[in-house]
C-alpha cells in the first residue's frame, strides 16, 4: 500500500524557516517524480514544486522561487521542502504527492495527509 | 483568481446526474493539454478521480467520467450518492504562466 506521511509543519514567524519532510513507503520511491502541493485555509489547491527521480530536475511555482528548495533522499525514501523567508501567504496545508507524467505535465496519483504550516507573528 | 474556472458550487439529488465544468483558454486546455480531476472529501487529502481527460484509476466507480472539448473539460457524476458530497478540482498545464501546473478554483458538490 502506498503511504506518504508528511511532518515538520508548525507555527513560524514571518521571515523564518521550516523544513518539511515526507516519508514514502509501499512503492519504489526512486522511480517516481514527487511534488509538493499546498492548500491555504478554506482555499483551493496550488502546485508548489516537483523533483525528478534522481533530483536532477526541479520546478517551482514563481511565488516560491528563490525561497523554497525541494530535495529528496532516495536511500531514506524521503522528500523534503526547505522553506525560507516565509510569508503570511505561505500559510497552508502542504501535501506531498507522487507524480506521474502525462503528456506535458504531471498529475498526482497518491497524496499524503498533509502538514499545516502557519506563518504568523 | 484561478487560470482554470470552475463553478463554486453545484448540487443534485441522490440518483441524479451532475456535471462540473472546467473552463480554460488557448494557453492551457485549448492548447491540447490534458485535464485531471481530484475529489477532496471534507477534512481529507485530495484523491485522484480522473487522469488524462477521461481515464479512471483503478477503484474509481464508473459513475465518474471526464471529457474535454475545445477550451473546456467536464466531470460528470451519475447516480449521485450522499458520499459524493465533496470538493472537486480540475488540473492542467499552462504554457503562459510561471505556475505551470495549474488547478481550478474548486467546486463544492452538495447532495440534496
Amino acid at each position: 500500500e502506498v503511504q506518504l506521511v508528511e511532518s515538520g509543519g508548525g507555527l513560524v514567524q514571518p521571515g523564518g524557516s521550516l523544513r518539511l519532510s515526507c516519508a514514502a513507503s509501499g512503492f519504489t520511491f526512486s522511480s517516481y517524480w514527487m511534488s509538493w502541493v499546498r492548500q491555504a485555509p478554506g482555499k483551493g489547491l496550488e502546485w508548489v514544486a516537483n523533483i525528478k527521480q534522481d533530483g536532477s530536475e526541479k520546478y517551482y511555482v514563481d511565488s516560491v522561487k528563490g525561497r523554497f528548495t525541494i530535495s529528496r533522499d532516495n536511500a531514506k525514501n524521503s522528500l523534503y521542502l526547505q522553506m525560507n523567508s516565509l510569508r503570511a501567504e505561505d500559510t497552508a496545508v502542504y501535501y506531498c504527492a507522487r507524480s506521474l507524467r502525462y503528456s506535458s505535465w504531471w498529475y498526482f496519483d497518491y497524496w499524503g495527509q498533509g502538514t499545516l504550516v502557519t506563518v504568523s507573528s | 483568481q484561478s487560470v482554470l474556472t470552475q463553478p463554486p458550487s453545484v448540487s443534485g439529488a441522490p440518483g441524479q446526474r451532475v456535471t462540473i465544468s472546467c473552463t480554460g483558454s488557448s494557453s492551457n486546455i485549448g492548447a491540447g493539454y490534458d485535464v485531471h480531476w481530484y475529489q477532496q472529501l471534507p477534512g481529507t487529502a485530495p484523491k485522484l478521480l480522473i487522469y488524462g481527460n477521461s481515464n479512471r484509476p483503478s477503484g474509481v466507480p464508473d459513475r465518474f467520467s471526464g471529457s474535454k472539448s475545445g477550451t473546456s473539460a467536464s466531470l460528470a457524476i451519475t447516480g449521485l450518492q450522499a458520499e459524493d458530497e465533496a470538493d472537486y478540482y480540475c488540473q492542467s498545464y499552462d504554457s503562459s504562466l510561471s505556475g505551470l501546473g495549474v488547478f481550478g478554483g474548486g467546486t463544492k458538490l452538495t447532495v440534496l
